[in-house]
């Protein structure tokens, strides 16, 4: 059961477009949300998080926004750059728990110059 | 990144034998967690654990798994009679409590091939 849902494998964008990249998830109990880049052959950069009582959280050229009615949330980069390309986990966290992450599948994100 | 170490980082064992994979945190940090990514998938959680407990083990395998954070030492993650669906990236994440949000740091995986 993928509580975390990335149903983009792959997206690729022009160098200054917006990249906007989705995730969906079916866990009402998720508590804060959050949006992780990651190299090959390297570990999990954390990129901008948002707790579930805010809709919008922004850093820089990173914007999250989250729907909980929908139980939908987005990152979008803008403008995008050819130094973006990776790939991108949305992640969540349950309240209550151990605080340990659901990952979704990723989303290989490439920007062409 | 930075602090999170994570050795070996490329690891090679035939099947039956035992891999074992080691994390040191950072420095301050005495939450540690294990993850494993399979190749096309998200990564996975498998346990969390503090100096000498283990918190939360319910991502494990129950079989030739297991995991352990000593009072003196690196985190040590261990699997035993390692078959070839073992091959995976397994990343360490350290916290300095309960890990939320932007406080959770990963190292830089160990890839493990099983062949």
């Amino acid at each position: 059961d993928q509580q975390v849902k990335q149903n983009s494998p792959s997206l690729s964008v022009q160098e200054g477009r917006i990249s906007i990249l989705n995730c969906d998830y079916t866990n009402s109990m998720f508590d804060y949300f959050l949006w992780y880049k990651k190299y090959p052959a390297e570990g999990p950069t954390f990129l901008i998080s948002i707790s579930s009582i805010k809709d919008k959280n922004e850093d820089g050229r990173f914007t999250v926004f989250l729907n909980k009615s929908a139980k939908h949330l987005s990152l979008h980069i803008v403008p995008s750059q050819p130094g973006d390309s990776a790939v991108y986990f949305c992640a969540a966290i349950p309240s209550g728990s151990a605080r340990q992450l659901t990952f979704g599948s990723g989303t290989q994100l490439t920007v062409l110059p | 990144n930075a602090g999170v170490m994570q050795n070996p980082r490329h690891l090679v064992r035939r099947r039956g034998q035992e891999a074992r994979l080691r994390c040191s945190p950072m420095k301050g940090h005495s939450h540690v967690y294990w993850y494993r990514q399979l190749p096309e998938e998200g990564l996975k959680f498998m346990v969390y654990l503090q100096k000498e407990n283990i918190i939360d083990e319910s991502g494990m395998p129950k079989e030739r798994f297991s995991a352990e954070f000593p009072k003196e030492g690196p985190s040590i993650l261990r699997i035993q009679q390692v078959v070839r669906g073992d091959s995976a990236a397994y990343f360490c994440a350290s916290s300095p409590t309960r890990g939320g949000g932007n406080t959770i740091y990963f190292g830089e995986g160990s890839w493990l091939t099983v062949v």
